[in-house]
């Protein structure tokens, strides 16, 4: 298993700023991605998080709104860039770890822009 | 593209009896993993049971089992002896094996709600 420390667990936010979630592992993990939750609604994946190089995004989630970074195997940033009141949601970070099937989560941020 | 569909948005069940959450899904591949997932109001997701699609024999994790039917694309999950930290959303969830690790495809949820 996997332990994972997601901050910051929630903000209030002004529209037009940027907020950068932090998703912290305690070993190594193989693959890391990052969903969103939006309210009263399932999660949908936002982009996976490579280490080393640019993040792979689903269709619907561009770079210049939610840009990644992975600078090792156990540490990755989601940022979400000039927010508005749409981007309300709970974001999770999720990891996959050696010879297991399942993902692992984060605690998730609750995010509310104002 | 796999999809996921819960068709019960809201259970309810009293405490110390059972329920079944409904999931169906679909695919063209023959080989993948099915999850059901809580989430408490903590946000924090937990898996509750796994099934490989290759193994006839259902997933059983104490009170918890499933009922897995590859031939009609259904997972459903049985809860015995509910309780009141059962109380939660549950999502059911697809994920291919193809590939290495691959996005997990999530249904929409169902609240449980446990009655005391």
């Amino acid at each position: 298993s996997a332990v994972i420390s997601q901050k910051p667990s929630r903000d209030i936010c002004q529209r037009g700023t940027s907020l950068t979630i932090q998703c912290q592992v305690d070993s190594q993990v193989t693959m890391m991605f990052w969903y969103r939750q939006q309210p009263g609604q399932s999660l949908t994946l936002i982009a996976t998080a490579n280490q080393g190089s640019e993040a792979t995004y689903e269709s619907g989630f561009v770079i210049d709104k939610f840009p990644i970074s992975r600078p090792n195997l156990t540490f990755s940033t989601l940022t979400v860039s000039n927010m508005s009141p749409e981007d309300s949601s709970i974001y999770l970070c999720s990891v996959d770890v050696y010879q297991n099937t399942e993902a692992f989560f984060g605690q998730g941020t609750r995010l509310t822009v104002v | 593209a796999q999809t996921v569909t819960q068709s019960q948005p809201e259970m309810s069940v009293q405490e110390a009896e059972t329920v079944t959450l409904s999931c169906t899904y679909d695919t063209s591949e023959s080989d993948y993993y099915l999850f059901w997932y809580k989430q408490p109001p903590s946000r924090q997701m937990i898996l509750v049971i796994r099934q490989e699609a290759y193994k006839q024999q259902n997933a059983t994790e104490n009170r918890f089992s499933v009922n897995f039917q590859k031939a009609a694309k259904s997972f459903s999950l049985k809860i015995s002896d509910s309780q009141l930290g059962d109380a939660a959303m549950y999502f059911c969830a697809y994920r291919s094996s193809w590939g290495g690790s691959e996005k997990l495809v999530f249904g929409k949820g169902t609240k449980l709600t446990v009655n005391p």
